[in-house]
Formats: structure tokens, C-alpha cells, sequence
């Protein structure tokens, strides 16, 4: 079985362009969850979606956005590029909501990233 | 807002031997799950133990277990028969069973050095 897959795996990018990251879930996968990993930071919540909405979203401002496609897959988008979103950019996948007694098939399982460097 | 914190940044253990890496988090809430995720050099994060904490039982995944223990919220991996692929930084994590889709808190990391 596939796990989940990123693209591209490295991105470089000068301050106020856009970025465009890419991930495809495990098959059977409709949640996706953007996390970001920057130096000094630790791993950080960024975006959780759903069939196909946006069910929450951490701490981070509306240049960080993205959306999901109806094969589940996702992009995160990133505008208006600053120095400090130079990160680690790593997507999970789970299986979807569900009710209480199943909520371990909720597990999140991650890709290999996209490093992203911002000059 | 829940915590994770792992009081060891860096931890070295020699081939073949065994390494207990600590864990512990700060919660209100009854339900709940935690993990350990290792990332190795290659950086992608890889699941290795989960545990849900209605169960008393600690999970086992070979030469993977816990010690969970639930009232001094604490959650240490051991790592027996230590192998050179298990160097790697390990990231424990905690997700609320309150409601679906949380996501996932997580610690701020151990680097494990295998020796040969």
C-alpha cells in the first residue's frame, strides 16, 4: 500500500513570491493535516481538511491557506513568502471523522515533507 | 491546551542495549491518545507505538513498548535490543479522543545516538 506521498520534496522560493505544496493521502484517507517543522520551533499544527473543507486551523496567518481536491488529495499554499516560513512542511493522512470507539483508525500517518527555503 | 514534554534533548545508548526516553504531557481531558513518532535522518516521521489512554495495558510493538501510566501522566518508549536504524530523533504526541480530527501536540523531540 502507498503511503502518503509530497511534492516537491525541496522548494526554493525569494521573499514575497508564492508557494505551492502538493500531498496525496493513503488510499482510503479522506482527512489530510499540514504541519510545519521550523528550526527552533518544533512541529507545529497548520491545517486540517476533510472532504474537501477546511475543518480547523492552527495558529498561523490567512497567507497559509490551501484546499482539498475530491481524490482527497491537498495543496498548501503560502503567499506574500517571508524569511521565517523557511520550515519543514510535513503532511499527514488519516482516516475520517469518526465516532468515539473508533477514533484510534484516526491515526496520522506522514509523508517525507517539502522543505521549503525562503531567500 | 494540552502539553508534551520531553526532558531529554539528546540520548545515546549502545548497540544491542536498552533506552527508556521520557514523556510526559499535561491534560484535562479523560480521552485521549499518544504516540511515538521517530524521524530519521531522511526526515520523514514515522509512527512507532500508539496507545489509547482508556486501556491499562502498555502497547507492545517488538522491540518497541511503553510505560504509561496514566495518573503521574507520564509516557516513556522503551527501546530493547537497541539496532543502528533506530538512531533517529523520537517525537512523543499527544491527540484529544475528545472530538475528531484533533491534531497532534507534539513534544519538543530526543535525538537517539546508537553506538556500534
Amino acid at each position: 500500500e502507498a503511503g502518503v506521498t509530497q511534492s516537491p520534496t525541496h522548494l526554493i522560493k525569494t521573499r514575497g513570491q508564492q508557494a505551492t505544496l502538493r500531498c496525496s493521502p493513503i488510499s482510503g484517507h479522506t482527512s489530510v493535516y499540514w504541519y510545519q517543522q521550523a528550526l527552533g520551533l518544533g512541529l507545529q499544527f497548520l491545517l486540517w481538511y476533510d472532504e474537501g473543507e477546511e475543518r480547523n486551523r492552527g495558529n498561523f496567518p490567512p497567507r497559509f491557506s490551501g484546499r482539498q481536491f475530491p481524490n482527497y488529495s491537498s495543496e498548501l499554499n503560502v503567499n506574500a513568502l517571508e524569511l521565517e516560513d523557511s520550515a519543514l512542511y510535513l503532511c499527514a493522512s488519516s482516516q475520517g471523522p469518526s465516532g468515539r470507539a473508533y477514533r484510534m483508525e484516526e491515526t496520522q500517518y506522514f509523508g517525507p515533507g517539502t522543505r521549503l527555503l525562503v531567500l | 491546551a494540552q502539553t508534551v514534554t520531553q526532558s531529554q534533548p539528546e540520548m545515546s545508548v549502545q548497540e544491542a542495549e536498552t533506552v527508556t526516553l521520557s514523556c510526559t504531557y499535561d491534560t484535562s481531558e479523560s480521552d485521549y491518545y499518544l504516540f511515538w513518532y521517530k524521524q530519521p535522518p531522511s526526515r520523514q516521521m514515522i509512527l512507532v507505538i500508539r496507545q489509547e489512554a482508556y486501556k491499562q495495558q502498555n502497547a507492545t510493538e517488538n522491540r518497541f513498548s511503553v510505560n504509561f501510566q496514566k495518573a503521574a501522566k507520564s509516557f516513556s518508549l522503551k527501546i530493547s535490543d537497541s539496532q543502528l536504524g533506530d538512531a533517529a530523533m523520537y517525537f512523543c504526541a499527544y491527540r484529544s479522543g475528545e472530538t475528531s480530527g484533533s491534531r497532534l501536540t507534539f513534544g519538543e523531540g530526543t535525538q537517539l545516538t546508537v553506538n556500534p
